[in-house]
């Protein structure tokens, strides 16, 4: 069954970088897409980013600056990345599949100054 | 980018109760494929958000028939037809037809 799963730090200093994976089972890369959606605490979700199925990307345009995505096919991973962490980027980060009709669980990341 | 807004904000509801949800686009969903990719989504407290409804009026597998969603271009509603208790939470409206994608602000769901 289609299942995806994001793994990472739970805790980062501010201006450090944040490195998240995003594991996937169920499905291939290569025919889907994987999107990062956060929600900081109490607030709704903002759309990160998205790596297609040929493995363009596409980035909410207030992170451009500071955000990559990349993959692994071959371990059916998805990489996200973030440098110049502040604490209003405490956030659940959450991983979904192009079509918004699987998500991971999420991972609460607090950035500390 | 794309901004869509929600309204209301907030809805209290009884059980049983029909209530709609509007969603506004800062300009057209309608993409050059002839689709529109505005979707709905519902997340319940602590969970991750689950898909309702894809492409305005497309109910996901396993969503009950009391969903439904309408509209065109820039106007867009969700309608629920008899509220359950198992409906409570917020709902989103997204859209995927102009990069970078784009969510609403969101519309909890109360108990009256």
């Amino acid at each position: 069954q289609v299942q995806l799963k994001e793994s990472g730090p739970v805790l980062v200093q501010a201006s450090e970088t944040l490195s998240l994976t995003c594991t996937v089972s169920g499905f291939s890369l290569t025919n889907y897409g994987v999107i990062w959606v956060r929600q900081p605490p109490g607030k709704g979700l903002e759309w990160m980013g998205i790596i297609w199925r040929n493995g363009n990307t596409d980035y909410n345009s207030a992170l451009k600056s500071r955000l990559s995505i990349n993959r692994d096919t071959s371990k059916s991973q998805v990489f996200l990345k973030m440098n110049s962490l502040q604490t209003d980027d405490t956030a659940i980060y959450y991983c979904t599949r192009d079509e918004i009709d699987y998500w991971g669980q999420g991972v609460m990341v607090t950035v500390s100054s | 980018d794309v901004v869509l807004t929600q309204t209301p904000p907030t809805l209290s509801a009884t059980i049983g109760q029909s209530v709609s949800i509007s969603c506004r686009s800062s300009q057209s969903l309608l993409d050059s494929d002839g689709d529109t990719y505005l979707n709905w989504l519902l997340q319940r407290p602590g969970q991750s958000p689950q898909l309702l409804i894809y492409s305005v009026s497309n109910l996901e597998s396993g969503v009950p028939n009391r969903f439904s969603g309408s509209g065109s271009e820039t106007d867009f509603t969700l309608k629920i037809s008899g509220v359950e208790a198992e409906d409570l939470g917020v709902y989103y409206c997204m859209q995927a037809t102009h990069a970078p994608w784009t969510f609403g602000g969101g519309t909890k769901l109360e108990l009256k």
